[in-house]
């Protein structure tokens, strides 16, 4: 299977406790992307990579999260004292685009992962 | 604000009954607008890209148009399994941002046999 792989599928942990979750690109892809999604609601965007520099990150991931890419293949998410708040569907997602900024020409579309379903009680 | 709305927020369909699906953005410069499917508790599968206003993209039972200020999905005399939340997600438009998705809530899609 060449898709994206997301381990593990599922997660329950101990509110406090801290979690971490991997993403597997597609192998000629050099961006990969984090998004979290809640019941009923579209995929939120958390973060990017392009290669291994982590390039942008939305006001959603607080100081308890934090994300890696060394060497540019697969990336981690950790999220340090889980709180209940942050029970969701985290997703990765990968893309490949030719440089840091694609103003001259479409975005390619990004490809999904299964998904990491984190539930803290 | 960079937005993407989806209507209907639930559809339900009998087998065969054609229907669209409503996506509106404001996004200053589109630069491609996305369609995914998604099943429970699953990752969104990706289904079309439509770049400009005009094109038109066709799978199986689905065709994906664009305008300037919204996209369609038809789907034509759609079977249980097309049964899935159907999103839409542009680019963001802003400079800060190189690509990262904004996406709709989606739109669950029904079909009965």
């Amino acid at each position: 299977d060449t898709g994206v792989s997301q381990n593990p599928r599922h997660k329950i942990t101990k509110r406090g406790q801290n979690v971490t979750f991997r993403c597997d690109p597609i192998s000629e892809h050099n961006r990969l992307y984090w998004y979290r999604q809640t019941l009923g609601q579209g995929p939120e965007f958390l973060t990017y990579f392009q290669n291994e520099a982590q390039l942008e990150k939305s006001r959603l991931l607080s100081d308890r999260f934090s994300a890696e890419r060394p060497k540019g293949s697969f990336s981690t998410l950790e999220i340090q004292r889980t709180e209940q708040g942050d029970s969701a569907m985290y997703l990765c997602a990968s893309s490949f685009e030719w440089g840091d900024r694609v103003w001259i020409r479409g975005v390619n579309e990004a490809f999904f992962g299964q998904g990491t379903r984190l539930t803290v009680v | 604000e960079d937005q993407v709305t989806q209507s209907p927020e639930a559809l339900r369909l009998q087998e065969g009954e054609s229907s669209s699906l409503n996506c509106s953005y404001t996004v200053s410069g589109l630069r491609g607008l996305f369609w995914y499917r998604q099943d429970p508790g699953k990752g969104p599968e990706f289904l079309f890209t439509l770049y400009s206003a005009g094109e038109e993209k066709e799978k199986e039972r689905l065709k994906a148009t664009l305008t300037k200020k919204e996209s369609f999905l038809h789907i034509t005399a759609p079977k249980p399994e097309d049964s899935a939340t159907y999103l839409c997600a542009v680019p963001t438009g802003d400079g800060g941002s190189q690509g990262n998705l904004i996406f709709g809530k989606g739109t669950k899609l029904s079909v009965k046999p």
